[in-house]
Parts: C-alpha cells; structure tokens; sequence
C-alpha cells in the first residue's frame, strides 16, 4: 500500500467510449503524474501536473486529456481511443523540493477493443 | 538527465547477495542515482538514491564510485519477492518536479 490508489484496475472499453481513470492520494502531495506502460516497453512519462497546473505534455494524442482539480486527485479522461492504446496506466505522486522520491499506485489495465 | 546503461537480465540464488550494476559516465556533479524496483504487473516501488556517498536503507544499499561513473544496488540477502524489473535513474533535484524517464531496466531473477 503506497498511499496512491487508482481506480478502475481494470477497463475494457470499445474505440467509440469515453471513459475516466481516476487516482487519488492522501500523502500531503503536490505533483502528481501520469505514465503509461505497454507491453515489453519501458514506463512513458504523460503528463506533469505540479501545484495543479499541467507543467508538462510528452507530445500525448488529445484523446488523452488529463485533469487535476485539486492536489489530492488526478483524472485521466479517455475518449476515441485506438487499440494500441492498451496498455497500464500509471499514476504517481510526490513532494516538490522532497527527496525525490515518486509514489505509484498500483495502475488501470486498460484494454480497448 | 544523464543516460544509464544497466544489464538486461540478471539471477541470483535466495539467500545470496544481488549485486546489480549501473553505468552512468556522463553524470553530471547535482545529479542524483535513484533507483525503482517494479514487480509483475504492480506500480514502480523506490528503493534508495544518493549523490556521491554509500547510502543504505531497510531495502538496499547503494554504492557509488569515486568517479559517480557508475554505481552498484546490493539486496544483501534475496529473495523470492525480490524478482522484479530494477531501474536505474540519474536525474537532477533542481527540477521543482521529479519527472523521471525510466530505462529499460535489468531483470532479476530469485532462484530458489
């Protein structure tokens, strides 16, 4: 238990839906990221969201649309997506100026058919 | 960020010491060594960093050598639940956030 739950852990969804992933900490958090794994590649940083302000955008496709209303919760908004966009998706937290130190939840298994 | 270079697959027996390596020769003098441990199918797990000095914790110990041209992550006494994907990341502290870009990582295998 890292204190960094992610919810759905599973998600089959088909091209034309539009779902959410949704993470949440209770670390005293202030930077909160999303990273996204596919099979037999290494973790994809996504997106960066330091004091609830996005401060970094890895060229991801527009069909991924993150939004982080406050310190303690990150969404991942999910719509027309492709098959090769099934992958785990990875949510982490930590504290600006701390030791460095990156808490991850456990993922959303995505699947889209 | 400085790149690493680190084996892609490693085993060792339970019991034994895991000794895995990193080179990372273009480190610059504020970057840090970190390294994350993923086990199948769950979130990264941090295990340790450190700058220049030999660092230990409950986890593992990190040793760095005089150059920081490359560094050693030692699990004194593995076992079964140490299996996993170990990365090995150099990064600076003076980003305000800790994005860090993951390696392909190495591979080790507990043997029973």
């Amino acid at each position: 238990e890292t204190g960094v739950t992610q919810t759905p852990r599973h998600l089959v969804m088909g091209m034309t839906n539009k779902k959410s992933l949704k993470c949440e900490q209770h670390l005293g958090h202030n930077a909160m990221y999303w990273y996204k794994q596919s099979a037999k590649k290494p973790l994809e940083l996504m997106f960066v969201y330091s004091l609830e302000e996005r401060v970094e955008n890895n060229s991801v496709p527009s069909r991924f649309s993150p939004e982080c209303p406050n310190s303690s919760h990150l969404f991942l908004h999910l719509h027309t997506l492709q098959p090769e966009d099934s992958a785990l998706y990875l949510c982490a937290s930590s504290l600006l100026g701390g030791a460095g130190e990156l808490f991850f939840g456990e993922g959303s298994r995505l699947t889209v058919l | 960020d400085a790149k690493t270079t680190q084996p892609p697959s490693m085993d060792c027996a339970e019991g034994r010491a895991a000794n895995l390596p990193c080179n990372h020769s273009t480190i610059s003098g504020n970057e840090y060594v970190y390294w994350y441990r993923q086990i199948h199918s769950q979130g990264p797990q941090y295990i340790i960093h450190g700058l220049k000095n030999n660092e230990t914790n409950e986890m593992a110990s990190l040793i760095i050598t005089e150059d920081r041209k490359s560094s050693t992550l030692i699990l004194p006494h593995a076992t079964l639940r140490d299996t996993a994907v170990y990365y090995c990341i150099v990064k600076s502290k003076v980003d305000s956030s800790y994005k860090l870009i993951f390696g392909s990582g190495t591979r080790l295998l507990v043997r029973p």
